[in-house]
């Protein structure tokens, strides 16, 4: 069974600096999509960024990026020029490209604080 | 925005009784989900819909139901109710054209005492 690993339970970043999420994840498969999502306190869970396992470019969404690593089995997550409004739960999601339609996994996620 | 809507959005009941959350879209998304959110665990796959009238279990399907008898639609009944089922729980919606990419609804908070 597929599983995912967010290693740090919280972090912190000043403003305008950039901060960098983990998240590792587990699977025998080669094709399958994985995400960040954004909880902020209002506790909707907001979709930040989604990246394709076959495309070997990084995706980028404004100041998001990540840094995917297939091999390392590596996805994560890069703020850049922090925003008091990014602070959030940040959780890291799997889900397989063939089987169950319903098959999303989660990470436990990280608290990130902003500082002013 | 996904056009997703949850209702109710806050309730208290006591175990044993019968509960049904509902989650609308107005999107006309083909899959529908029902998560819930503890502590510790992320979120948790409870039932999806893949059409109407077309349901799955998922991770944490013991105690819960679905129907969806409208696209637009999707009920979560607990049938009766436990303190372990006290959760936030969460719709979502997908698309055919990008059934991989979920998007939640705001969310209700539920208590079982």
């Amino acid at each position: 069974a597929q599983t995912v690993t967010q290693s740090q339970p919280e972090m912190s970043v000043q403003e305008a600096e950039t901060v960098t999420l983990s998240c590792t994840y587990d699977t025998s498969e080669s094709d399958y999509y994985l995400f960040w999502y954004k909880q902020p306190p209002s506790r909707q869970m907001i979709l930040v960024i989604r990246q394709e396992a076959y495309k070997q470019q990084n995706a980028t969404e404004n100041r998001f990026s990540v840094n995917f690593q297939k091999a390392a089995k590596s996805f994560s997550l890069k703020i850049s020029d922090s925003q008091l409004g990014d602070a959030a739960m940040y959780f890291c999601a799997y889900r397989s490209s063939g089987g169950s339609q319903g098959n999303l996994i989660f990470g436990k996620g990280t608290k990130l604080s902003v500082k002013p | 925005d996904a056009g997703i809507t949850q209702s109710p959005r806050h309730k208290v009941t006591e175990t044993g009784t019968p509960v049904t959350l509902r989650c609308h879209q107005t999107e006309n998304h083909r899959y529908m989900y029902w998560y819930r959110q503890d502590p510790g665990h992320g979120l948790r796959l409870i039932h999806y819909s893949y059409g109407v009238k077309d349901t799955d279990k998922g991770e944490v399907s013991d105690g819960y139901s679905v129907s969806r008898s409208k696209t637009e639609d999707f009920l979560l009944t607990l049938e009766s109710a436990t303190s372990s089922q006290t959760s936030v729980y969460f719709c979502a919606i997908s698309e055919v054209r990008r059934e991989d990419t979920q998007y939640f609804g705001p969310g209700t908070r539920l208590t079982v005492l």
